[in-house]
């Protein structure tokens, strides 16, 4: 299987700043990583697929970058709606994985 | 616009079945292109996928349910279902539904999820 990781594992930030996550895979997957939003009580939502294409409809202040083994989320400004929890995903081989996530809170 | 939803016991007995349904509407579930899958949430934990299928009837599963999974599909009913057997404490999870998008070349993604169905094996 592959591993994915993430880091940091939580991070405090306040509104307006300027976040980065990053996700690593235990081997390389190219470009096949998308990122996911979820908030408490929630299904997770599709941010980025593709490691850099946004979802219709996301704010363009989320971007992805990254392939192979490095990935990360930016969130350019960070906004009050957007405190979650953020998990990448493998789809590049079975067992699809994903990362153990990265809660955002409010400072 | 396809949205899914989970339907099902919320409460299973150690070493019985868990069966599961999602639904989908709005849209066919033998459109081509699109994975059916289930993917579950351990209690304060990440992300597990489960399996998915096709509207056609080619399944794959995660193996580390060693066995014990089963997806199916009706497509006259626009559904899909879980079965997971000899159910353990460790298969209390919440369980959801999406939609796999077989994308280009790699951009397959999960999207929607249904949004979720909490099941406790207990006796």
């Amino acid at each position: 299987d592959i591993q994915m990781t993430q880091s940091p594992s939580s991070l405090s930030a306040s509104v307006g700043d300027r976040v980065t996550i990053t996700c690593r895979a235990s081997q390389s997957i190219s470009k096949y990583l998308n990122w996911y939003q979820q908030k408490p009580g929630k299904a997770p939502e599709l941010l980025v697929y593709g490691a850099s294409r946004l979802e219709i409809g996301v704010p363009s202040r989320f971007s992805g970058s990254g392939s192979g083994t490095d990935f990360t989320l930016t969130i350019s400004s960070l906004q009050r709606e957007d405190f979650a929890t953020f998990y990448c995903q493998q789809s590049y081989s079975y067992p699809f994985t994903f990362g153990p996530g990265t809660k955002v809170e409010m400072k | 616009q396809v949205q899914l939803e989970e339907s099902g016991p919320g409460l299973v007995k150690p070493s019985q079945t868990l069966s599961l349904t999602c639904t989908a509407s709005g849209g066919s579930i033998t459109r081509g292109g699109y994975y059916w899958t289930w993917i579950r949430q351990h209690p304060g934990r990440g992300l597990e996928w489960i399996g998915n299928i096709y509207h056609s009837g080619g399944a794959d599963y995660n193996p580390s349910l060693k066995g014990r999974v089963t997806i199916s599909v009706d497509t006259p009913k626009n559904q899909f279902s879980l079965n997971l057997t000899s159910v353990t404490a460790a298969d209390t999870a919440v369980y959801y539904c999406a939609r796999r998008i077989a994308g280009a070349v790699g951009e397959d993604r999960f999207d929607p999820w249904g949004q979720g169905t909490p099941v406790t094996v207990s006796s």
